[in-house]
């Protein structure tokens, strides 16, 4: 049984690029989250996808967007990169979405640096 | 914005020695209390889900407490092992989870 796959594990890009990261959930899963951890910091929540529709969002801006397919996969994008995006992005699958004791099933992460 | 405090941010303990942290948060429209350990090298992993107050779970060497009229959780490490070296983070849930920074724990041997 696979878990949460996320792709690539590393990317390096430049300020004012556009990346987008992949993210496969849990066999069985149907709700998709992501979350950006900087150094130091705990994870912070960017936006939850249930049935391929944005159903919460953080205090993110609109340059980070993202996408649910039919087979439930999502893909996190961030325009116009800022030095400040540099991450681990993780992603977390989960069955259902709004139940509060649904435990979350976390990918590795897509290390992301901006230069 | 949910503020969600964690102490201490590190600690290092003896082998053998116990331990244990706080997760603080804000006590009004609780719902869950989640705690992941998250080790080098790996994903976060799922340690505990509580929702009651006064609520303990155990999970081997592993337990945890929640006071929801205080907003406050204990997490406890009896007779640490090195392989318990982790960050350890906790997520209250009131419409999604929140996280703390963490607690980073170093077992020596």
């Amino acid at each position: 049984d696979a878990g949460v796959t996320q792709s690539p594990t590393h990317l390096i890009k430049t300020r004012g690029q556009q990346v987008t990261l992949r993210c496969s959930p849990k066999s069985g899963h149907d709700t998709v989250s992501w979350y950006q951890q900087a150094l130091g910091q705990g994870p912070q929540f960017i936006f939850q996808y249930y049935e391929e529709e944005e159903r919460q969002r953080g205090n993110f801006p609109d340059r980070f967007s993202g996408h649910q397919f039919p087979n439930y996969s999502s893909e996190l994008n961030v325009n116009a990169l800022l030095l400040g995006d540099s991450a681990l992005y993780l992603c977390a699958s989960s069955f259902r979405t709004g139940s509060p004791n649904e435990k979350l099933f976390f990918g590795s992460g897509t290390q992301l640096s901006v230069l | 914005i949910l503020n969600v405090e964690q102490s201490p941010q590190s600690l290092h303990v003896q082998e053998g020695d116990s331990t244990n942290f706080t997760c603080s948060f804000p006590s009004s429209n609780f719902y869950a209390l989640h705690w992941y350990r998250w080790e080098t090298a790996k994903s976060p992993e799922a340690l505990f889900v509580m929702t009651l107050n006064g609520d303990e779970k155990k999970k081997g060497r592993i337990s945890a407490t929640l006071n929801t009229k205080e907003g406050y959780s204990y997490l406890y490490i009896k007779g640490s092992q090195p392989e318990d070296s982790a960050t350890y983070l906790c997520a209250p849930h009131r419409n999604k989870l929140t996280f703390g920074g963490g607690t980073r724990v170093l077992v020596k041997p």
